[in-house]
């Protein structure tokens, strides 16, 4: 199985700042890379795929880049919505394996 | 627009079956490919699995072979799971999602809200 790796685990950080997010495959996955927002109680909510492709109705705030193993999810001014955990997941090969999560709260 | 609903919370005991389910609306279900994913308490997502439009077949994850049968009534348009043996391990949340595939591209665009299942004795 391909594993997935991601950090930080968790982070603070203030509405308006930056934050990036680091996702990591075991292998190389192309850009078979997924991004997805959960909030508490809430089922997850595709954010970006294809590694840099924005879901249709999210906010330009979000971005992903990344191919192969390494890849960048960056929020460019965190708003009060965004405070959330972020799973990466690939879909390069069965099983399709998702990160641990980033939980990103408020500082 | 495609919605899916998913049945209600389920108790079971170890060593029994539960079988979820989730009605889509929108679409026929032969025009999606749905999958599953399960989420235990306070931890992260885990595939179970779905049907894949390149092979045409559903595929499981080894972990649940065996154990976990996926499939599909389209005469209501709904699609079950249904999971074996259970363990309290097996205490989750279950939701369906739609998949979509294309060249390079495959995700699950949009998910039911989910099905809380508790094993316990």
């Amino acid at each position: 199985d391909i594993q997935m790796t991601q950090s930080p685990s968790s982070l603070s950080a203030s509405v308006g700042d930056r934050v990036t997010i680091t996702c990591r495959a075991s292998q190389t996955i192309s850009t078979y890379l997924n991004w997805y927002q959960q909030k508490p109680g809430k089922a997850p909510n595709l954010l970006m795929y294809g590694a840099s492709s924005l879901q249709s109705g999210r906010s330009s705030r979000f971005s992903g880049t990344g191919s192969g193993t390494d890849f960048t999810l960056t929020i460019s001014s965190l708003q009060p919505e965004d405070f959330a955990t972020y799973y990466c997941q690939q879909s390069y090969r069965t099983p399709f394996t998702f990160g641990p999560g980033t939980k990103v709260d408020i500082k | 627009q495609v919605q899916m609903v998913q049945s209600g919370a389920e108790v079971k005991k170890p060593g029994a079956s539960v079988k979820v389910s989730c009605k889509v609306s929108g679409y026929t279900l032969t025009e999606l490919s749905m999958h599953w994913v399960r989420q235990s308490p306070g931890k992260g997502l885990e595939w179970m699995g779905g049907f894949d439009p390149h092979e045409g077949e559903t595929v499981t994850a080894q972990k649940f072979q065996g154990r976990v049968t996926m499939t599909e009534d389209t005469s209501t348009d709904t699609t079950y799971m249904e999971l074996s043996s259970l363990r309290p391990e097996d205490t989750a949340v279950y939701y369906c999602a739609r998949a979509r595939f294309g060249e390079f591209l495959r995700y699950f665009d949009l998910w039911g809200r989910g099905t809380l299942v508790t094993v316990s004795s």
